[in-house]
Protein backbone atom coordinates (compact mmCIF):
# COMPACT_ATOMS: atom_id res chain seq x y z
CA UNK A 1 0.00 0.00 0.00
CA UNK A 2 0.86 3.17 -0.95
CA UNK A 3 2.12 6.20 1.86
CA UNK A 4 0.34 8.67 -0.25
CA UNK A 5 -3.03 8.00 -1.74
CA UNK A 6 -3.67 10.08 -5.31
CA UNK A 7 -6.78 10.32 -6.81
CA UNK A 8 -7.85 10.28 -9.79
CA UNK A 9 -5.14 7.76 -11.49
CA UNK A 10 -6.35 9.20 -14.75
CA UNK A 11 -8.31 11.88 -15.74
CA UNK A 12 -8.84 13.04 -19.13
CA UNK A 13 -9.95 16.42 -19.98
CA UNK A 14 -10.93 19.53 -22.31
CA UNK A 15 -9.23 22.59 -22.43
CA UNK A 16 -10.98 25.08 -20.73
CA UNK A 17 -11.88 22.62 -18.03
CA UNK A 18 -11.20 23.21 -14.38
CA UNK A 19 -9.86 20.00 -11.95
CA UNK A 20 -8.82 18.84 -8.70
CA UNK A 21 -6.05 16.25 -8.03
CA UNK A 22 -5.95 15.22 -4.52
CA UNK A 23 -3.28 13.30 -2.35
CA UNK A 24 -3.60 11.87 0.80
CA UNK A 25 -2.62 10.19 3.78
CA UNK A 26 -2.94 9.43 7.04
CA UNK A 27 0.89 10.52 7.83
CA UNK A 28 1.56 13.64 8.85
CA UNK A 29 4.54 15.07 6.98
CA UNK A 30 6.74 18.12 7.35
CA UNK A 31 6.32 19.45 3.81
CA UNK A 32 4.75 18.41 0.87
CA UNK A 33 5.63 18.92 -2.73
CA UNK A 34 4.01 18.62 -5.87
CA UNK A 35 5.75 17.30 -9.34
CA UNK A 36 5.25 17.25 -13.33
CA UNK A 37 6.60 15.03 -15.40
CA UNK A 38 6.44 14.70 -18.92
CA UNK A 39 7.02 11.63 -20.93
CA UNK A 40 10.47 11.13 -21.27
CA UNK A 41 11.45 13.00 -18.97
CA UNK A 42 12.68 13.10 -14.85
CA UNK A 43 9.60 15.20 -12.55
CA UNK A 44 10.07 18.25 -12.20
CA UNK A 45 9.16 20.44 -9.13
CA UNK A 46 6.23 22.84 -9.12
CA UNK A 47 6.04 23.81 -5.33
CA UNK A 48 6.67 23.14 -1.87
CA UNK A 49 4.36 23.39 0.91
CA UNK A 50 4.93 23.65 4.76
CA UNK A 51 2.41 25.05 6.68
CA UNK A 52 -0.76 23.47 7.57
CA UNK A 53 -3.93 25.23 5.78
CA UNK A 54 -1.60 26.73 3.15
CA UNK A 55 -2.16 27.87 -0.08
CA UNK A 56 0.03 28.91 -2.92
CA UNK A 57 -1.08 29.84 -6.84
CA UNK A 58 1.23 29.31 -9.44
CA UNK A 59 -0.42 30.98 -12.83
CA UNK A 60 -3.40 28.95 -13.24
CA UNK A 61 -2.43 26.13 -10.41
CA UNK A 62 -3.52 26.47 -7.12
CA UNK A 63 -1.83 24.27 -4.47
CA UNK A 64 -3.23 23.78 -0.75
CA UNK A 65 -1.57 21.88 2.33
CA UNK A 66 -4.49 20.17 4.72
CA UNK A 67 -4.81 21.95 7.77
CA UNK A 68 -3.36 18.65 9.52
CA UNK A 69 0.01 18.11 6.85
CA UNK A 70 -1.81 14.96 5.95
CA UNK A 71 -2.98 15.44 2.71
CA UNK A 72 -2.88 18.03 -0.23
CA UNK A 73 -4.52 19.24 -3.36
CA UNK A 74 -4.03 20.26 -6.67
CA UNK A 75 -6.34 22.54 -8.70
CA UNK A 76 -5.77 23.62 -12.48
CA UNK A 77 -8.08 26.15 -13.43
CA UNK A 78 -8.73 26.85 -17.58
CA UNK A 79 -6.63 23.94 -18.04
CA UNK A 80 -4.46 23.84 -21.40
CA UNK A 81 -3.22 20.79 -23.20
CA UNK A 82 0.35 22.01 -22.12
CA UNK A 83 -0.69 21.07 -18.65
CA UNK A 84 -0.77 17.50 -19.68
CA UNK A 85 1.70 15.47 -17.81
CA UNK A 86 1.96 13.00 -15.11
CA UNK A 87 1.75 15.17 -11.39
CA UNK A 88 2.85 13.40 -8.52
CA UNK A 89 2.60 14.61 -5.15
CA UNK A 90 6.04 13.88 -2.32
CA UNK A 91 5.57 14.19 1.24
CA UNK A 92 8.45 14.54 3.71
CA UNK A 93 8.41 13.21 6.92
CA UNK A 94 10.15 14.00 10.20
CA UNK A 95 13.59 12.16 9.13
CA UNK A 96 13.16 14.38 5.64
CA UNK A 97 12.64 11.35 3.74
CA UNK A 98 10.08 11.46 0.88
CA UNK A 99 7.05 9.52 0.09
CA UNK A 100 6.17 9.93 -3.96
CA UNK A 101 2.60 9.00 -4.40
CA UNK A 102 1.96 6.93 -7.48
CA UNK A 103 0.68 9.91 -9.47
CA UNK A 104 -2.05 11.57 -11.57
CA UNK A 105 -2.07 11.51 -15.14
CA UNK A 106 -3.72 14.27 -16.90
CA UNK A 107 -4.57 14.51 -20.20
CA UNK A 108 -5.92 17.79 -21.79
CA UNK A 109 -7.47 17.35 -24.95
CA UNK A 110 -8.15 21.04 -27.28
CA UNK B 1 23.28 25.01 -17.09
CA UNK B 2 22.31 22.81 -13.19
CA UNK B 3 21.33 19.63 -14.51
CA UNK B 4 21.68 15.65 -13.04
CA UNK B 5 22.81 13.31 -15.96
CA UNK B 6 22.00 9.63 -16.13
CA UNK B 7 23.66 7.56 -18.74
CA UNK B 8 22.80 5.21 -20.88
CA UNK B 9 18.97 6.70 -21.59
CA UNK B 10 18.41 2.85 -22.74
CA UNK B 11 19.57 -0.30 -21.49
CA UNK B 12 18.61 -3.89 -22.86
CA UNK B 13 20.63 -6.64 -21.11
CA UNK B 14 20.28 -10.15 -19.85
CA UNK B 15 19.68 -12.07 -16.62
CA UNK B 16 22.80 -12.00 -14.97
CA UNK B 17 24.82 -9.88 -17.10
CA UNK B 18 26.33 -7.32 -14.43
CA UNK B 19 25.83 -3.70 -15.63
CA UNK B 20 26.46 0.10 -14.13
CA UNK B 21 24.46 3.04 -14.91
CA UNK B 22 25.76 6.40 -13.98
CA UNK B 23 24.91 9.27 -12.53
CA UNK B 24 26.55 12.78 -12.17
CA UNK B 25 24.93 16.46 -11.06
CA UNK B 26 27.10 19.85 -11.65
CA UNK B 27 25.61 21.50 -8.69
CA UNK B 28 27.88 20.63 -5.76
CA UNK B 29 24.75 19.21 -4.05
CA UNK B 30 25.07 16.69 -1.41
CA UNK B 31 22.18 14.71 -1.27
CA UNK B 32 21.62 12.54 -4.00
CA UNK B 33 19.46 9.27 -4.66
CA UNK B 34 17.83 6.38 -6.99
CA UNK B 35 14.42 5.34 -7.27
CA UNK B 36 12.71 3.66 -9.74
CA UNK B 37 9.08 4.02 -11.32
CA UNK B 38 6.80 1.22 -12.22
CA UNK B 39 3.27 1.70 -13.05
CA UNK B 40 0.46 2.22 -10.33
CA UNK B 41 3.49 2.07 -7.62
CA UNK B 42 5.01 5.41 -8.12
CA UNK B 43 8.58 6.51 -7.60
CA UNK B 44 10.45 4.59 -4.79
CA UNK B 45 13.49 4.98 -3.46
CA UNK B 46 16.42 2.39 -3.92
CA UNK B 47 19.59 4.02 -2.43
CA UNK B 48 20.63 7.66 -0.95
CA UNK B 49 23.86 8.96 -0.09
CA UNK B 50 24.00 11.85 2.33
CA UNK B 51 27.64 12.95 1.14
CA UNK B 52 30.54 11.27 -0.04
CA UNK B 53 31.62 8.16 1.19
CA UNK B 54 27.75 7.90 3.04
CA UNK B 55 25.33 5.51 1.46
CA UNK B 56 21.97 3.96 3.11
CA UNK B 57 19.21 1.78 1.96
CA UNK B 58 16.19 3.14 0.95
CA UNK B 59 12.40 1.22 0.42
CA UNK B 60 13.50 -1.26 -2.28
CA UNK B 61 17.27 -1.62 -1.97
CA UNK B 62 17.44 -5.38 -3.00
CA UNK B 63 19.65 -6.67 -6.12
CA UNK B 64 21.50 -3.33 -6.20
CA UNK B 65 24.42 -1.60 -5.30
CA UNK B 66 25.96 2.16 -5.29
CA UNK B 67 28.98 3.83 -4.77
CA UNK B 68 29.71 8.15 -3.86
CA UNK B 69 33.59 8.29 -3.89
CA UNK B 70 33.28 11.96 -5.33
CA UNK B 71 30.43 14.11 -4.58
CA UNK B 72 29.20 14.43 -8.04
CA UNK B 73 28.76 10.79 -9.07
CA UNK B 74 26.51 8.07 -7.71
CA UNK B 75 26.56 5.39 -9.96
CA UNK B 76 23.69 2.31 -9.47
CA UNK B 77 25.20 -0.82 -9.88
CA UNK B 78 23.25 -4.49 -10.87
CA UNK B 79 25.53 -7.29 -10.21
CA UNK B 80 23.46 -9.62 -11.68
CA UNK B 81 20.01 -8.08 -12.90
CA UNK B 82 17.26 -9.78 -13.04
CA UNK B 83 13.34 -9.59 -14.77
CA UNK B 84 12.00 -7.91 -12.04
CA UNK B 85 14.52 -4.97 -12.39
CA UNK B 86 12.78 -3.92 -15.19
CA UNK B 87 11.98 -0.44 -14.43
CA UNK B 88 12.36 3.12 -15.21
CA UNK B 89 15.25 4.52 -12.95
CA UNK B 90 15.67 7.84 -12.09
CA UNK B 91 18.13 9.41 -10.18
CA UNK B 92 17.86 12.85 -8.25
CA UNK B 93 19.88 15.19 -6.25
CA UNK B 94 19.14 17.91 -3.57
CA UNK B 95 21.23 20.25 -1.44
CA UNK B 96 20.29 18.44 1.63
CA UNK B 97 18.06 15.80 2.62
CA UNK B 98 14.64 18.00 2.95
CA UNK B 99 15.47 19.81 -0.36
CA UNK B 100 13.39 19.72 -3.21
CA UNK B 101 14.81 16.97 -6.15
CA UNK B 102 16.48 17.45 -9.26
CA UNK B 103 15.62 14.73 -11.34
CA UNK B 104 17.94 13.15 -14.16
CA UNK B 105 15.42 11.94 -17.59
CA UNK B 106 15.56 8.57 -16.57
CA UNK B 107 17.13 4.96 -17.78
CA UNK B 108 14.85 2.48 -19.18
CA UNK B 109 16.00 -0.94 -18.47
CA UNK B 110 14.86 -4.33 -19.50
CA UNK B 111 16.02 -7.27 -17.97
CA UNK B 112 15.21 -10.53 -20.12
Amino acid sequence: TQLLEQSPQFLSIQEGENLTVYCNSSSVFSSLQWYRQEPGEGPVLLVTVVTGGEVKKLKRLTFQFGDARKDSSLHITAAQPGDTGLYLCAGASHFNKFYFGSGTKLNVKP
Amino acid sequence: EAQVTQNPRYLITVTGKKLTVTCSQNMNHEYMSWYRQDPGLGLRQIYYSMNVEVTDKGDVPEGYKVSRKEKRNFPLILESPSPNQTSLYFCASSLTRSSPLHFGNGTRLTVT
